[in-house]
C-alpha cells in the first residue's frame, strides 16, 4: 500500500463552523506534513510531525491545529477560519533514515478542497 | 539560504519531441533533489531525485535529470513527449538546517504537450 488518504475530498464550511481534515498512511512512516497549496502556487509547509511529535510549526494561525494520534493518522483541526484560507490542503508522509538526512521522498495525498464562506 | 528557482512558467512541446523542463539550486552543503508532478486536483506525485551517486537520474513514466554541480541545475527530461505528460512540474530541494524535514519547492512549471 504506497497511498496517503485525505478525507474529505472537498469541504465547504462557514467562518464560524468547526471542522476536522484527516489523513491516513500505512507505508510505517514516521514523518508527516501538512501544506496548503494555493491556485497555480507550489505547496506551502504548515507543520511536521516526527515520530508522532510536532518538530515544525511554520508559525501556522492557532485556527489551524494539527493532531498526531498515532503513527497512521495526522488530523487537522481547523475552527474560526477565513475566506483567504480557502485551498487545497495536502498530506504527505515520507520514511526517516537516521544518517541520511531525510534524503527521501515524499508521498501525497490527492488533499482536500476547502471553501470558506 | 536553500533554494531552488524554475525560470520557466510554461514549457511548450510537441508529442514525440524531447522535453526539459529546467531546475537550479542553491544550497548549503550536499543537495538532496527531487522533482515531483502535479496532475490538476491531485497531489504532487515523486518522480526522481538525486541524492548521490550518478549524475543521470531515471525515474518514473521515462523521465530522467541530470545533476550538474557546476551549474548548480538538475533539469528534467524526457526523450519523447506524450500529450498525457502535461501537468505541472516542480523542483524542490530539502532543507538540511532543519533536519531535512522541510522540502522547498520551485514555483513550478506548467508544461503543456500538443497532439
Amino acid at each position: 500500500d504506497t497511498e496517503v488518504t485525505q478525507t474529505p475530498k472537498h469541504l465547504v464550511m462557514g467562518m464560524t463552523n468547526k471542522k476536522s481534515l484527516k489523513c491516513e498512511q500505512h507505508m510505517g512512516h514516521r514523518a508527516m506534513y501538512w501544506y496548503k497549496q494555493k491556485a497555480k502556487k507550489p505547496p506551502e509547509l504548515m507543520f511536521v510531525y516526527s515520530y508522532e511529535k510536532l518538530s515544525i510549526n511554520e508559525s501556522v494561525p492557532s485556527r489551524f491545529s494539527p493532531e498526531c494520534p498515532n503513527s497512521s493518522l495526522l488530523n487537522l483541526h481547523l475552527h474560526a477560519l477565513q475566506p483567504e484560507d480557502s485551498a487545497l490542503y495536502l498530506c504527505a508522509s515520507s520514511r526517516i533514515v537516521p544518517g541520511q538526512g531525510q534524503g527521501t521522498e515524499a508521498f501525497f495525498g490527492q488533499g482536500t478542497r476547502l471553501t470558506v464562506v | 539560504a536553500q533554494s531552488v528557482a524554475q525560470p520557466e512558467d510554461q514549457v511548450n512541446v510537441a508529442e514525440g519531441n524531447p522535453l526539459t523542463v529546467k531546475c537550479t539550486y542553491s544550497v548549503s552543503g550536499n543537495p538532496y533533489l527531487f522533482w515531483y508532478v502535479q496532475y490538476p486536483n491531485r497531489g504532487l506525485q515523486f518522480l526522481l531525485k538525486y541524492i548521490t551517486g550518478d549524475n543521470l537520474v531515471k525515474g518514473s513514466y521515462g523521465f530522467e535529470a541530470e545533476f550538474n554541480k557546476s551549474q548548480t541545475s538538475f533539469h528534467l527530461k524526457k526523450p519523447s513527449a506524450l500529450v498525457s505528460d502535461s501537468a505541472l512540474y516542480f523542483c524542490a530541494v530539502r532543507d538540511m538546517r532543519t533536519g531535512g524535514f522541510k522540502t522547498i519547492f520551485g514555483a513550478g512549471t506548467r508544461l503543456f504537450v500538443k497532439a
